[in-house]
């Protein structure tokens, strides 16, 4: 595909409950970003890799939330023991390189947290 | 605190008004981007400005960037229903590989 995909594009899980969210940027995109949006807001910056790495990890909001990259692909968002606070649409993007002006991003994962 | 403060938050509006949404900072960027998001997907890149005074235009749609880049406008003239949205601003240069994005206006254009 040419774009950034996600999966799965919503989720529903009951409080208490880990879920992992997938992204697949970009092939060739070295910079990878993980937000959190809450309904009718704007883009929250949870977590960036540069490559597999994570330089800047200031906006996970607790440490139930965790975030690896492998082959510099794939990345998956990992919530642990979600708590309602925690719905919203979690939207990956990629770039070129980090501090690259131009993000391309997915079509978001929505979470349900009940 | 936002780095970057957008107003208004909320806009509805008829369909053929004029608007402007903006984008205020206190601090100098090396850029800065537009993006529209509509419901259901992910935000979608309009235009960078990056030299102080730059304006742009796609179709109906003006972007400024202020000549101390600090701040940029967006104004859409004769608005259509289409346009309707999220317009979000985003800067860089804040911190390597660290992008910052303003919390959003939405927009409504009724027919």
């Amino acid at each position: 595909g040419a774009g950034v995909s996600q999966s799965p594009s919503n989720k529903v899980t009951e409080k208490g409950k880990d879920v992992e969210l997938r992204c697949d940027p970009i092939s060739g995109h070295t910079a990878l970003y993980w937000y959190r949006q809450r309904l009718g807001q704007g883009l929250e910056f949870l977590i960036y890799f540069q490559g597999n790495s994570a330089p800047d990890k200031s906006g996970l909001p607790s440490d139930r939330f965790s975030a690896e990259r492998t082959g510099e692909s794939v990345s998956t968002l990992t919530i642990q023991r979600t708590q309602q606070e925690d719905s919203a649409v979690y939207l990956c993007a990629s770039s070129l390189q980090s501090g690259d002006n131009e993000q391309f991003f997915g079509p978001g994962t929505r979470l349900t947290v009940l | 605190t936002q780095l970057l403060e957008q107003s208004p938050q909320f806009l509805s509006i008829q369909e053929g008004e004029n608007l402007t949404v903006y984008c205020n900072s206190s601090s100098v960027f090396s850029s800065l981007q537009w993006y529209r998001q509509e419901p259901g997907e992910g935000p979608v890149l309009l235009v960078t400005v990056v030299t102080g005074g730059e304006v742009k235009k796609l179709k109906r749609l003006t972007f400024q960037f202020g000549d101390a880049r600090k701040d940029s406008s967006l104004h859409i003239t004769a608005a259509q229903p289409g346009d309707t949205g999220l317009y979000l601003c985003e800067a860089g240069g804040t911190s390597y590989g660290k992008l910052t994005f303003g919390q959003g206006t939405i927009l409504t254009v009724h027919p």
